[in-house]
């Protein structure tokens, strides 16, 4: 079975801090992706990596970075916290391909204050 | 551009009732996959179904079957006989080719309540 961990289900932070949200797979997947869920907005790619110390952009960068320093671990680092990055945060991983299924974590519900 | 549209925002059944979630895309590729996800009150989007578009074959597994049709860009998914636990947010998504990798453009979900 595929399994995608993230390193929190629930967070709470205050505005200005930097926040360090971790992925972890276990199945070897070249990519990995980093998303956010917000009612009504459905999932936004916020960012995404498909080799070690490789990743590209989603379609909402902004406030947001990155680090894959090992092929199993993404992480998604907000470096001053802002309420609007109040959501719920979801990691995914799959194979490289454009058929390759996305499997994903459990989620992070990430309050800023 | 690529765009996934889920008109239903939320649906409310009966137990044993059958529902159907709409889903309608639209791609210039001619060479795409359609997913479709589940997501609890737990959080965690569940993988249900993969289709790629030269396969136009209705799937059927179990209670839930998946219409795909690429005349009206349509993949809709039915849940016959709806129970309690199908209560959730379900989510279409699309596969954008190119680049290094498979992203995904998710629907807005639609939020199905099976009433007991």
């Amino acid at each position: 079975d595929v399994k995608v961990t993230q390193s929190s289900r629930y967070l709470v932070k205050r505005t200005g801090e930097k926040v360090f949200l971790e992925c972890v797979q276990d199945m070897d997947h070249e990519n990995m992706f980093w998303y956010r869920q917000d009612p009504g907005l459905g999932l936004r790619l916020i960012y995404f990596s498909y080799d070690v110390k490789m990743k590209e952009k989603g379609d909402i960068p902004e406030g947001y970075s990155v680090s894959r320093e090992k092929k199993e671990r993404f992480s998604l680092i907000l470096e001053s916290a802002s309420t609007n990055q109040t959501s719920m945060y979801l990691c995914a991983s799959s194979f490289r391909g454009a058929q390759e299924t996305q499997y994903f974590g459990p989620g992070t519900r990430l309050l800023v204050l | 551009a690529q765009k996934v549209t889920q008109a239903q925002t939320e649906i409310s059944v009966v137990e044993k009732e059958d529902v159907t979630l709409d889903c309608v895309y639209e791609t210039r590729d001619t060479t795409y996959y359609l997913f479709w996800y589940k997501q609890p009150p737990s959080g965690e989007l569940v993988f249900l179904i993969r289709r790629n578009s030269f396969d136009e074959q209705n799937e059927i597994s179990g209670r839930y079957s998946w219409n795909f049709q690429k005349s009206t860009s349509s993949f809709n998914f039915t849940i016959t006989a709806s129970q309690v636990v199908d209560s959730a947010v379900y989510f279409c998504a699309l596969s954008e080719l190119g680049g290094a990798t498979n992203k995904l453009i998710f629907g807005t979900g639609t939020l199905l309540a099976v009433q007991p």
